[in-house]
C-alpha cells in the first residue's frame, strides 16, 4: 500500500535559520508528490508540486523541494525561515490507483519559528 | 482566485443524528473529493466523485457516509448516523483532471470541524 513519512513531527527554529523537511514515500509507480501548508486557523494551501521535468522545484514563498527518484524522497527546503512560516506542513503523494486519483498525506510537520 | 468554500465551519452534533457538510468546489472543476482529519492525526482520503458517480472511496466510507452533486454548484458528504470517531475536520477538495497523464492539482476547502457528542 502507499503510503508517506515525514520525519519530524515537531521543528522548532529561529528566525533566518535553514529548513528541511524530510519526507519520503512508498509506492512503485508513477507518482505526483505535493507540499500543501496550513497555517494556523487556515485551509490547506499548494506550496509546491512536482510532476516531471527538473527535480527541483520551486514554490511559493522562497519554498523550494527536490525529488530524488532513488530515495523515493520529496524534501522541502528554504534558506531562511521567517516568522510567519509558522505552520504545519504536509507531504502529499498522488498516487493513480484505477486511473483516478487520491491524495495521501504524511502525517504532517508542525513549525515553530521564534522571532 | 476562485476558492472551494465550505459550510458550515463548525457543526456539533448528538451521537446518532445525520449531519450534512456542505461544499462548493471551483466552478470549472470536474473532479470532488472528501477528506477528513481526526485531531492529531493524518488527513485521510474519503471518496472521490466524477461525472455525478463515486470514482473512488476508502475503508472509512462505509454505508454510513454517502455524497451527492445535488445541483450544478454543491457537492454534499452526509453522515446518516453519527458516532463519537466521526469527530474530525473534513475537507472538500477539487480538480480539473485534464488527461490519464496526470497533472492535477487538488484544491482544498477550509474545512468543517464536526465534533459529536
Amino acid at each position: 500500500a502507499q503510503s508517506v513519512s515525514q520525519h519530524n513531527h515537531h521543528v522548532i527554529l529561529s528566525e533566518a535559520a535553514s529548513l528541511e523537511l524530510g519526507c519520503n514515500y512508498s509506492y512503485g509507480g508513477t507518482v505526483n508528490l505535493f507540499w500543501y501548508v496550513q497555517y494556523p486557523g487556515q485551509h490547506l494551501q499548494l506550496l509546491l508540486k512536482y510532476f516531471s521535468g527538473d527535480p527541483l522545484v520551486k514554490g511559493i514563498k522562497g519554498f523550494e523541494a527536490e525529488f530524488i527518484k532513488s530515495k523515493f524522497s520529496f524534501n522541502l527546503r528554504k534558506p531562511s525561515v521567517q516568522w510567519s512560516d509558522t505552520a504545519e506542513y504536509f507531504c502529499a503523494v498522488n498516487a493513480r490507483s484505477g486511473g483516478y486519483n487520491k491524495l495521501i498525506f504524511g502525517a504532517g510537520t508542525r513549525l515553530a519559528v521564534h522571532p | 482566485e476562485p476558492e472551494v468554500t465550505q459550510t458550515p465551519s463548525h457543526q456539533v452534533t448528538q451521537m446518532g443524528q445525520e449531519v450534512i457538510l456542505r461544499c462548493v468546489p471551483i466552478s470549472n472543476h470536474l473532479y470532488f473529493y472528501w477528506y477528513r482529519q481526526i485531531l492529531g492525526q493524518k488527513v485521510e482520503f474519503l471518496v472521490s466523485f466524477y461525472n455525478n458517480e463515486i470514482s473512488e472511496k476508502s475503508e472509512i466510507f462505509d454505508d454510513q457516509f454517502s455524497v451527492e452533486r445535488p445541483d450544478g454548484s454543491n457537492f454534499t458528504l452526509k453522515i446518516r448516523s453519527t458516532k463519537l470517531e466521526d469527530s474530525a475536520m473534513y475537507f472538500c477538495a477539487s480538480s480539473y483532471f485534464l488527461t490519464s497523464d496526470t497533472q492535477e492539482t487538488q484544491y482544498f476547502g477550509p474545512g468543517t470541524r464536526l465534533l459529536v457528542l
